[in-house]
């Protein structure tokens, strides 16, 4: 299973964007990159994923760089209803997701 | 289209103890996994079932076991409870594809005394 890197902690401001990193440097050629967030209280949430272009859906972009062994979840406008922890997962079984700890991202108003 | 259920949502347990907790998937999902989160070890994969088989499995004893059944729900079992087995527990269900998103349920707060 490839290792991931995430910052612990990360601060924005309410309406600013947020480039949320996470490098993968053992990712293999076949991982999907997933990112999930989780808000407090709730079970994870599905945010994007992709394998080697940037995907934009209406949640947020996903930036990757062009060797894969890095990606940076961009949430272009931050409200309160974001502050969650992140985690970016490189993914190729059927249903098993390997979550590290993730980012902490608390947005103030 | 209804999300994914869990019940229970709550339980208490004392050690020795042993527990089934269920899950029924989003309509049409064929495959379910299961995860425990707790403060000390995150979120950690317990085992995934497609059309009834089990397809992966986490590092966890052999005291957690689960079943799928042929309407996609889902079950997990833990005999012998300890404390330490005192999480929540995360079932979430996904199309077959292997970059399909997994839709997660509110999860079962189980503790065990």
């Amino acid at each position: 299973d490839a290792k991931t890197t995430q910052p612990n902690s990360m601060e924005s401001n309410e309406e600013e964007p947020v480039h949320l990193p996470c490098n993968h440097s053992t990712i293999s050629g076949t991982d999907y990159i997933h990112w999930y967030r989780q808000l407090p209280s709730q079970g994870p949430e599905y945010v994007i994923h992709g394998l080697t272009s940037n995907v934009n859906n209406r949640m947020a972009s996903l930036a990757i760089a062009e060797d894969r062994k890095s990606s940076t979840l961009i949430l272009h406008r931050a409200t309160l209803r974001d502050a969650a922890v992140y985690y970016c997962i490189p993914y190729n079984q059927g249903g098993k997701l390997i979550f590290g700890q993730g980012t902490e991202l608390s947005v103030k108003p | 289209k209804a999300g994914v259920t869990q019940t229970p949502r709550y339980l208490i347990k004392t050690r020795g103890q042993q527990v089934t907790l269920s899950c029924s998937p989003i309509s049409g999902h064929r495959s379910v996994s299961w995860y425990q989160q707790t403060p000390g070890q995150g979120l950690q994969f317990l085992f995934e079932y497609f059309s009834e088989t089990q397809r992966n499995k986490g590092n966890f004893p052999g005291r957690f076991s689960g079943r799928q059944f042929s309407n996609s729900r889902s079950e997990m079992n833990v005999s012998t409870l300890e404390l330490g087995d005192s999480a929540l527990y995360l079932c979430a269900s996904s199309l077959w594809f292997v970059d399909n998103e997994q839709f997660f349920g509110p999860g079962t707060r189980l503790t065990v005394l």
